[in-house]
């Protein structure tokens, strides 16, 4: 059984830095074609991919935040870490992990995790 | 970047089929996804690699993608269809996943 846990702080003032944590089970990031992304969906709004990880630790990020990301994983601990640095209320939104396929198979997310909501306010 | 246009919004009647287009630049050399976003809950993965459905996922959804356009098709549909629904593909030139901007799917 696939799952995904995000955590990490539910409030972040600004120009904070976020750490997002996923942690998940019922698979391993070291099998061939498989992946982790972060997205995020501001309230209301549509859904905006962050950044994706590979069993070959390719990094892939948004390129209007690329700037700004930095996308890990810890293969023993079956987690993926997120970093996204001088957060504005702007980047408040739910933030999801989810599992995906490779970006040669069109890197699609089958499982997704329930999602964490992170206000950005003073 | 690489642009997925959705329309805002798409009715349809129960038992109707209902459409939502996807366009992006030679979308049809790329592969295409969907998913159904209901409200306060996570998406979930309806088509895969243009035409595939997940294990578990109604074969009443299905999916094509050719020129500029990707279409997610669901025949017969129902009151439980009603959602917000994604396309989503990798572009290997800019080397990231692309979000539409979502269709809201009514039931009436």
């Amino acid at each position: 059984q696939v799952t995904l846990r995000e955590s990490g702080p539910a409030l972040v003032k600004p120009t904070q830095t976020l750490t997002l944590t996923c942690t998940f089970s019922g698979f391993s990031l070291s099998t061939s074609g498989m992946c982790v992304s972060w997205i995020r969906q501001s309230p209301g709004k549509a859904l905006e991919w962050l950044a994706l990880i590979d069993r070959d630790d390719d990094k892939y990020y948004s390129t209007s935040l690329k700037t700004r990301l930095t996308i890990s994983k810890d293969t023993s601990k079956n987690q993926v870490v997120l970093i996204l640095t001088n957060m504005d209320p702007v980047d408040t939104a739910t933030y999801y992990c989810a599992r995906g396929a490779g970006v040669a198979q069109g890197a699609h997310f089958d499982y997704w995790g329930q999602g964490t909501l992170v206000t950005v306010s003073s | 970047s690489y642009e997925l246009t959705q329309p805002p919004s798409v009715s349809v009647s129960p038992g109707q089929t209902a459409s939502i287009t996807c366009s992006g630049d030679k979308l049809g050399d790329k592969y295409a996804c969907w998913y159904q976003q209901k409200p306060g809950q996570s998406p979930v993965l309806v088509i895969y690699q243009d035409t595939r459905r997940p294990s578990g996922i109604p074969e009443r959804f299905s999916g094509s993608n050719s020129g500029n356009t990707a279409t997610l098709s669901i025949s017969g549909t129902q009151p439980v269809d009603e959602a917000d629904y994604y396309c989503q593909t990798w572009d290997r030139r800019t080397e990231t996943v692309e979000f539409g901007g979502g269709t809201k799917l009514t039931v009436l």
